[in-house]
């Protein structure tokens, strides 16, 4: 098992719809994390950075975390077709140990 | 400003050759990363370095791998014998100091012939 599991997709959505991406995770120590966006040919651009449990919106884009229950999502409200992109979750552990542990990515498409 | 800037963008080489990767980080961060993605993978860390220093090395494979930061600003990471399961695409990052958000480049994409 690895230690963040992402389901790939695809995933298809019309423009306009509430999307919902998440990663599990196994490691108890991870302590901050992070969503990026990753369009083709580019690198990872990052989009949310949270520490611990709760909630944190920036726009039309919530993170939530779940540190009980090892889960963390990202919605988008409102998708656009600019939204069409790989999304990778990413976390670490706390002070000392900065090595990010990325999932997969779930590419999404946001059909106009 | 300026991103993180890696040169060069695509780089193709036969097996067993030499190749050096340059990256320039963000001007002022003092913390850089390297990590490598393999097709259909997220990135996975390599090494990282706080100012010259290499902090963490734990990710890189093996020793043809080697990075270098001289000066604390630009770092290069160099692969011995190269060999075709080497092909990735190799991301750069910066942090303002270490545990601060990552900021990445868009890559040197390495092929091995």
């Amino acid at each position: 098992q690895k230690e963040v599991e992402q389901d790939p997709g695809p995933l298809s959505v019309p423009e306009g719809a509430i999307v919902s991406l998440n990663c599990t995770y196994s490691n108890s120590a991870f302590q901050y994390f992070m969503w990026y966006r990753q369009y083709s040919r580019k690198g990872p651009e990052l989009l949310m950075y949270t520490y611990s449990s709760g909630n944190k919106e920036d726009g039309r884009f919530t993170a939530q975390v779940d540190k009980s229950s090892k889960y963390i999502s990202l919605f988008i409200r409102d998708s656009q077709p600019s939204d069409s992109a790989t999304y990778l979750c990413a976390m670490r552990p706390g002070a000392g140990s900065y090595q990010l542990t990325f999932g997969k990515g779930t590419k999404l498409s946001v059909i106009p | 400003g300026a991103g993180v800037s890696q040169t060069p963008s695509n780089k193709v080489t036969e097996k067993g050759k030499y190749v050096e990767l340059r990256c320039d980080p963000i001007s002022g961060h003092t913390a850089l990363y390297w990590y490598r993605q393999s097709l259909g993978q997220g990135p996975e860390f390599l090494i990282y370095f706080q100012g010259t220093g290499a902090a963490d090395d734990s990710g890189l494979p093996n020793d043809r791998f080697f990075a270098v930061r001289p000066e604390g600003s630009v770092s290069t990471l160099k692969i011995q014998r190269t060999e075709r399961g080497d092909s990735a695409v190799y991301l750069c990052a910066s942090s303002l100091a270490g545990g601060q958000p990552q900021h990445f480049g868009d890559g040197t994409r390495l092929s091995i012939l």
